[in-house]
């Protein structure tokens, strides 16, 4: 199985600041990563599809990267409503697993 | 609007059996694989199961294979996830999710989600 491992576990920003999380492919998945946001009682959302694709209706200020087993999602400037849980997922191969998550608190 | 809408949670024993359902609107159901994906309440996501749109194709995480299946009623619109043998460790809420594509295979996403349900296996 693929194993998917973010950094950091959770991260304290304010505000307007450039957040940027990791996920690290145990073996290479070419661009198959996909990224979830998850507010607290919600179920996740997709936000980012193939490593770098802007699923409809997610704002740009999201934005991903990476390719073979390194990965990276960057907000530019982040906003009340990005407080919550980030996921990445590969869809490389079954089972389709996720990283362990990273918390975006406020500072 | 997409809504899939789970149900059939509930408190169980272990070694028993649970049944849960997923009604699906405003898509064309047989157009889309779909999978159920759990969440140990304060956890991480993990993928339990999927099915291609013709039911052709199914996978399973091991951690499930040979007690759960899953399956789908196109002319229903409706998935489902027979849990049988059920462990404490199965304790989780179930997300019914929509795959953006008809088949299973490397390349999927997961484009919207249920609000899941709560499976509670305990004595």
């Amino acid at each position: 199985d693929v194993q998917m491992t973010q950094s950091p576990s959770s991260l304290s920003a304010s505000v307007g600041d450039r957040v940027t999380v990791a996920c690290r492919a145990s073996q290479s998945v070419s661009t198959n990563v996909n990224w979830y946001q998850q507010r607290p009682g919600k179920a996740p959302k997709l936000l980012i599809y193939a490593a770098s694709g802007l699923q409809s209706g997610v704002p740009s200020r999201f934005s991903g990267s990476g390719s073979g087993t390194d990965f990276t999602l960057t907000i530019s400037s982040l906003q009340p409503e990005d407080f919550a849980t980030y996921y990445c997922q590969q869809s490389y191969d079954s089972p389709w697993t996720f990283g362990q998550g990273t918390k975006v608190e406020i500072k | 609007e997409v809504q899939l809408v789970e149900s059939g949670g509930g408190l169980v024993q272990p070694g028993r059996s649970l049944r849960l359902s997923c009604a699906v609107s405003g898509i064309i159901f047989e157009d889309y694989a779909m999978h159920w994906v759990r969440q140990v309440p304060g956890k991480g996501l993990e993928w339990v199961s999927g099915i291609s749109w013709n039911s052709g194709r199914k996978a399973y995480v091991d951690a499930v294979k040979g007690r759960f299946t899953i399956s789908r009623d196109n002319a229903e619109n409706s998935l489902y996830l027979d849990m049988n043998t059920l462990r404490v460790e199965d304790t989780a809420f179930y997300y019914c999710v929509k795959d953006f594509r008809t088949g299973l295979g490397g390349g999927l996403r997961f484009d919207h989600w249920g609000q899941g349900t709560l499976v509670t296996v305990s004595s």
